[in-house]
């Protein structure tokens, strides 16, 4: 299934790095947000994305920088991470913000030391 | 206390077992609701929607109850492939009925099917 995708799929990184997540979605919905998932927690809502607009960040540190240049790429830029933000980071799309059924990408899975 | 509180479990049932699965949710505005399935390294992928009145989609009947703020989930017959993690979802609607796109997932139940 190659609905949402996410590059790369895994991603070590040190704390003093700079790298970015990607996500494109091949369904021609118009809304898209990122989530992380650490082990024993719920999925979190990090941000939401309507028509390239940010529409919500959910209280997100400043190191995690969001962009969504049109409806079908996200972005998430990461810098001075905390070995605490290791964790597997998803990205979904739905076809309109009010559309309930999200579609996931099969996640980044980010490891900081 | 959890916005969407569900028992982690781990369940382990036998093939063709019945096993149930509850959830509470503390947002008396939750509107929708949902089961999402997550499988091991996988992503979440909706299983089903939980409506009102009841639903039921094959061996999977989802249940709400909301003046006690709770979702069930009831699978039958269970199969291997069902081992999986199961995610209880809400998700909140505007007072014009839109939704605000936010869903909010409980911690998932790991049901673990065995031979």
């Amino acid at each position: 299934e190659t609905g949402v995708t996410q590059t790369p799929r895994h991603l070590v990184m040190g704390m003093t790095n700079k790298k970015s997540l990607k996500c494109e979605q091949h369904l021609g919905h118009n809304a898209m947000y990122w989530y992380k998932q650490s082990a024993k927690k719920p999925l979190e809502l990090m941000f939401v994305y309507n028509f390239k607009e940010q529409t919500e960040n959910n209280s997100v540190p400043s190191r995690f920088s969001p962009e969504c240049p049109n409806s079908s790429h996200l972005f998430l830029h990461l810098h001075t991470l905390q070995p605490e933000d290791s964790a597997l980071y998803l990205c979904a799309s739905s076809l309109r913000l009010a559309e309930e059924t999200q579609y996931f990408g099969p996640g980044t899975r980010l490891l900081v030391l | 206390r959890k916005e969407v509180e569900q028992d982690p479990g781990p369940f382990n049932v036998p093939e063709g077992a019945t096993v149930a699965f509850n959830c509470t949710y503390s947002n008396s505005a939750s509107q929708s609701f949902f089961w999402y399935r997550q499988d091991c390294r996988k992503e979440p992928k909706l299983l089903m929607s939980v409506y009102s009145s009841g639903n039921e989609d094959g061996r999977f009947t989802a249940q709400l109850n909301r003046a006690s703020q709770y979702i069930s989930l009831l699978i039958r017959d269970s199969k291997l492939s069902d081992s999986a993690t199961y995610l209880c979802v809400v998700n909140m609607r505007k007072a014009g009925g839109t939704s605000y796109g936010k869903l909010t997932f409980g911690q998932g139940t790991i049901l673990t099917v065995h031979p």
